[in-house]
Order: structure tokens, then C-alpha cells, then sequence
């Protein structure tokens, strides 16, 4: 069984201020890890899919590094916006057309 | 991204009926769909996987015979949860890939489904 862990499950953050949560995977078997907003009634969608070690991916204020050695990731929101509430998820791909295995999510509420 | 939709957004059932929950890919081929269940204030739990023109490959500890998967299409997949009892009430969400996502892993996913049985 893979252990995929985000830390912390929850966290409110003022409007303005930057914030950042994290992901931790197996390090052994990696083959890329997957960052997806999901925010309420809608469909999660895709932040990013990362496969390198020290790899650091940017959209907006939201940007992710990865340490595949150390099995973890972390996802940070820079000036946050109330339409940055959401719960974000990592996932773990261990192989080419396998499954992922998914974080229990770290849920952010950005208050105006 | 591409697009997957999913229906009914929510549905109320009756002990021992069945439920039907579609979800279709509208703009790409859905070679593989997944099908997962959340429990509250829980990560996605991946239920089965299914690949067109296939039977789907359940994961250990999930009732085939209880939760029937069909995805006969490369745009649609359904869950059917036969006989539904109380403990199935649950938030049901698919995803899909189509060939492109084979490598990075990418979902596309519904909006979910949540199922209440009485």
C-alpha cells in the first residue's frame, strides 16, 4: 500500500499573505507526483505533474518544488486570493499508465 | 483541458434499488477511466479501473458484483451500485485519460456524483 501524506488538512489564510502545504510520497519507484485543485462543486483539475528531481513548476501565484530523493513536494500559493480556496491534492504516479495514488488533500480557505 | 462530465450530480435512492452514474468524456477518447469513492474528510479511494472493451480490474476489498462497471465506449463509462443499502452513501467521482496521458499519468475528471441511500 503507498502512503501519500499532505500536511497540514486544513489551513486559513488571510487574503494578501502566502502560504504553503505539503505532499510526501514514497521515494523509492518514483515516477512523477501530480498537484490538482478541486474546488467545491466542481471537477479537481490539474496543477501541475512533476518528474524530476528539484524540479519547480510556476502558474500564477501557485508554484511546486519536488524532491524525489526525500519524497516530498511542497505547493506554494504566493498573495493569496479568496478564489484561491479550494482543497489541493497531490498523487503519486508510480509507472507509465499505472494509477495514482492520492494525498488526503489540504483544504485552504482564504478569508478577505 | 479536456473535458468529462458526470451525472446525476446527486441522487436519492431507496434501500435495495439500483443507481446508475454516468460519466462521458466530450472532447477526447477515454482509453482508461477510474472510478473512486471519498468518505468524508478522506482522500479518493480508487474503486476500479476500467479500460475500454475490457472488464474493469477492482481493487482489493471493493464488491464487483456490488459496484458493476461498464465502458463499453471510449467516451463513456457507468457505475451501477446494485442494491443499494445505507453504507453505500457516498461521494462517487470518475476520471479518464485518453493515450496522450498514458505517460505523465494526467486525469481529467467529473464533477462528481453523491449518492444517498434512505
Amino acid at each position: 500500500i503507498l502512503n501519500v501524506e499532505q500536511s497540514p488538512q486544513s489551513l486559513h489564510v488571510q487574503e494578501g499573505d502566502s502560504t504553503n502545504f505539503t505532499c510526501s510520497f514514497p521515494s523509492s519507484n518514483f515516477y512523477a507526483l501530480h498537484w490538482y485543485r478541486w474546488e467545491t462543486a466542481k471537477s479537481p483539475e490539474a496543477l501541475f505533474v512533476m518528474t524530476l528531481n528539484g524540479d519547480e513548476k510556476k502558474k500564477g501565484r501557485i508554484s511546486a518544488t519536488l524532491n524525489t530523493k526525500e519524497g516530498y513536494s511542497y505547493l506554494y500559493i504566493k498573495g493569496s486570493q479568496p478564489e484561491d480556496s479550494a482543497t489541493y491534492l497531490c498523487a503519486f504516479f508510480k509507472a507509465a499508465g499505472n494509477k495514482l495514488t492520492f494525498g488526503g488533500g489540504t483544504r485552504v480557505l482564504v478569508k478577505p | 483541458g479536456a473535458v468529462v462530465s458526470q451525472h446525476p450530480s446527486w441522487v436519492i435512492c431507496k434501500s435495495g434499488t439500483s443507481v446508475k452514474i454516468e460519466c462521458r468524456s466530450l472532447d477526447f477518447q477515454a482509453t482508461t477511466m477510474f472510478w473512486y469513492r471519498q468518505f468524508p474528510k478522506q482522500s479518493l479511494m480508487l474503486m476500479a479501473t476500467s479500460n475500454e472493451g475490457s472488464k474493469a480490474t477492482y481493487e482489493q476489498g471493493v464488491e464487483k458484483d456490488k459496484f458493476l462497471i461498464n465502458h463499453a465506449s471510449l467516451t463513456l463509462s457507468t457505475l451501477t451500485v446494485t442494491s443499494a443499502h445505507p453504507e453505500d452513501s457516498s461521494f462517487y467521482i470518475c476520471s479518464a485519460r485518453g493515450a496522450r496521458q498514458l505517460i505523465t499519468g494526467e486525469l481529467f475528471f467529473g464533477e462528481g456524483s453523491r449518492l444517498t441511500v434512505l
